[in-house]
């Protein structure tokens, strides 16, 4: 069975620290995804990866960082959190030759 | 990337079949068109893709006309656990950096008994 997770369903952090949202797949999946979802704004592009240490950004990149070592494992970074970056972050996989997404649950993160 | 239209919400009681349309009018040659369903607290799910006429699997249909510049995801007889967001993507097939999916604000689809 495909399995996307992800390091956490909650997180509550302050301003200004920096956090680190982890997702690791275990498909063998090319591609991978970072979308964030706000009430009204449906599912937003943030950064993908289609390839280890490849990246390339979303729609709305700014004030993110990612990073991909690992075929298996995409890092989302808020170097500097801030209370808009308050949301549900989602992530996804993709078979490189495939077209279905495979999200993980979900993390609900708060900054204050 | 193909940009997509669809009513932010409908309503459904038990039963009925449910159609919502998606226009996408600036489609590419190689764009595919795929739905997926996205539950509260829950990542979306695929649920079907098509390139052009009508596909079916055991959860909709999906109708697409032959100038592609819209599609129809059919759900027949629904039941309150159809309750979730819809949402209507178009982009390319194995195409890495050129899939990077918009998913829009979908459709909010309610079933009441």
């Amino acid at each position: 069975d495909v399995k996307v997770t992800q390091s956490s369903r909650y997180l509550v952090k302050r301003t200004g620290e920096k956090v680190f949202l982890e997702c690791v797949q275990d498909m063998d999946h090319e591609n991978m995804f970072w979308y964030r979802q706000d009430p009204g704004l449906g599912l937003r592009l943030i950064y993908f990866s289609y390839d280890v240490k490849m990246k390339e950004k979303g729609d709305i990149p700014e004030g993110y960082s990612v990073s991909r070592e690992k075929k298996e494992r995409f890092s989302l970074i808020l170097e500097s959190a801030s209370t808009n970056q308050t949301s549900m972050y989602l992530c996804a996989s993709r078979s490189g030759g495939g077209n279905e997404q495979f999200f993980g649950p979900g993390t609900r993160l708060t900054v204050l | 990337l193909a940009k997509t239209t669809q009513p932010i919400s409908m309503d459904s009681y038990e039963g009925q079949e449910v159609n919502i349309t998606c226009s996408h009018n600036n489609i590419a040659t190689n764009d595919y068109i795929t739905w997926y369903q996205q539950f509260p607290s829950q990542g979306p799910r695929f649920i079907i893709q098509g390139y052009k006429t009508k596909v079916t699997n055991e959860v909709a249909s999906l109708f697409i006309p032959a100038d592609r510049k819209s599609s129809t995801l059919s759900l027949p007889r629904v039941s309150l656990s159809d309750t979730a967001v819809y949402y209507c993507l178009v982009g390319a097939e194995n195409s890495n950096s050129g899939y990077a999916l918009n998913f829009g604000k979908g459709t909010s689809l309610l079933v009441t008994p």
